[in-house]
């Protein structure tokens, strides 16, 4: 099977513009989470999808939101981008949700300048 | 609030040697525990996880080590290689978390020829 993919792999934006990216789940897996990573935050949670509903979201202002679609694929949107937004933004896929292996994609790496 | 306290944030060892990292936890709801490798420029992969009615796991050269009782739970890589050489994250996820699993900080495992 195809592991999880995120396109694009790369972005470059700067203060104020809006971004959103894009997670495909390895086939038959209809749950999709988000996690930002960075150097002095770690891996936080973003927020988790599961047949096109969130069920979970982390502590995160307003300007972060996603959705998922009924091919379980999902894309996450940063609107009114901040310098401190700079991160890897990391898609993990699971078959269900709770208590489930997390499969990770190789991320997107957002720049904000 | 870190909910997964990890230790060492970086430690070098030689070929051959034991790579141990230990992680410690306070809430007692989560069930769930696995370790993720990460190398640079990419996703977290799952490596061994492990539920709290088991006090250990092996898989090839990787172990968990779980106290429930003292709320720790360690991983032994055994016979280190350079090929193992990356960051490693503990993680724990609640019964009742849609898809958040909370991460430690991360150990920068370096093994040294």
């Amino acid at each position: 099977k195809a592991g999880v993919t995120q396109t694009p792999r790369y972005l470059i934006k700067t203060r104020g513009q809006q971004v959103t990216l894009s997670c495909s789940p390895i086939s038959g897996h209809r749950s999709v989470s988000w996690y930002q990573q960075t150097p002095g935050q770690g891996l936080q949670f973003l927020f988790e999808y599961f047949s096109e509903t969130q069920r979970n979201k982390g502590n995160f202002p307003g300007r972060f939101s996603g959705r998922q679609f009924s091919n379980s694929r999902s894309e996450m949107n940063v609107s009114t981008l901040e310098l401190g937004d700079s991160a890897l933004y990391l898609c993990a896929s699971s078959q269900k949700s709770r208590g489930e292996t997390q499969y990770f994609g190789p991320g997107t790496r957002l720049l904000v300048l | 609030q870190q909910q997964v306290k990890q230790s060492p944030q970086s430690l070098i060892v030689q070929k051959g040697g034991i790579s141990i990292i230990n992680c410690a936890y306070e809430n007692t709801a989560f069930d769930y525990f696995p370790w993720y490798q990460q190398f640079p420029g990419k996703g977290p992969a799952l490596l061994i996880a492990i539920r709290p009615d088991v006090s250990e796991k092996k898989e090839g050269r990787f172990t968990i080590s779980f106290n429930k009782s003292a709320k720790q739970f360690s991983l032994h890589i055994m016979d280190s290689q350079p090929g193992d050489s990356a960051t490693y994250f503990c993680a724990a996820s609640r019964v009742d978390s849609w898809g958040k699993l909370q991460f430690g900080a991360g150990t920068q495992v370096v093994v040294t020829p």
